[in-house]
């Protein structure tokens, strides 16, 4: 079985500042791990995901995440926030290649002027 | 491309009614999946096809929630009789396989009364 836990469900940084939202995840098998923005009244839209290639993974709209398996931890980081980016963020976890996906409780990141 | 389309956008129904929900995927999406997304929750996989047939269906409450496929297209997600604690967002996911990239629609939110 697999979880994901979110840490803080609501994240305040200012326009400009370091964006940092926390996932840590449990799984029996390697695991693939995935990072979804969901804007208000819209659905889940993928930013990023890890499959056991690089550890450092790239997605969209600057967003990048690193996946770090002694901390069972897969961050989320921006360097520069920008309005745009308030939203919910949810990390997911599946055990193999499919779309059975496991979601943390999400994070909702609001961004100061 | 179109994307995955969902209705209705939102339902209010009171306790033990029935209601409905559409889903029609990506053309050419073999996998389709619904979602249940309580407010203040991460998504929860309820049950994922594959063309007509289930795949897993572990989590769907089953004496009342039922889903169908039948054409392997579009798929509908039934309730009945409704609990206030059906009250979520139901998101429908596609894919091309079941390791491809899921695309989310807006998902129906229901209000149960």
């Amino acid at each position: 079985a697999q979880s994901v836990t979110q840490l803080g469900s609501h994240v305040s940084v200012s326009e400009g500042a370091l964006v940092l939202l926390r996932c840590n995840y449990s799984s029996s098998v390697p695991p693939y791990l995935f990072w979804y923005v969901q804007y208000p009244n819209q659905g889940l839209q993928l930013l990023l995901k890890y499959t056991s290639a690089a550890t450092l993974v790239k997605g969209i709209n600057g967003f990048e995440a690193e996946f770090k398996k002694s901390e069972t931890s897969f961050h989320l980081t921006k360097p520069s926030a920008h309005m745009s980016d308030a939203a919910e963020y949810f990390c997911a976890v599946t055990p193999n290649a499919g779309n059975m996906l496991t979601f943390g409780g999400g994070t909702r990141l609001m961004v100061k002027p | 491309e179109a994307g995955v389309a969902q209705s209705p956008r939102y339902k209010i129904i009171e306790k033990r009614q029935s209601v409905a929900f559409w889903c029609n995927p990506i053309s050419g999406h073999a996998t389709l999946y619904w979602y249940q997304q309580i407010l203040g929750q991460g998504p929860k996989l309820l049950i994922q096809f594959q063309n007509n047939g289930v795949v897993d269906d572990s989590q769907l409450p089953k004496d009342r929630f039922s889903a169908e496929r039948l054409k392997g297209v579009d798929s509908t997600l039934k309730i009945q009789p409704a609990k206030l604690e059906d009250s979520a967002v139901y998101l429908c996911a596609s894919s091309l396989d079941r390791t491809g990239q899921a695309f989310f629609g807006q998902g129906t939110r229901l209000t149960v009364v």
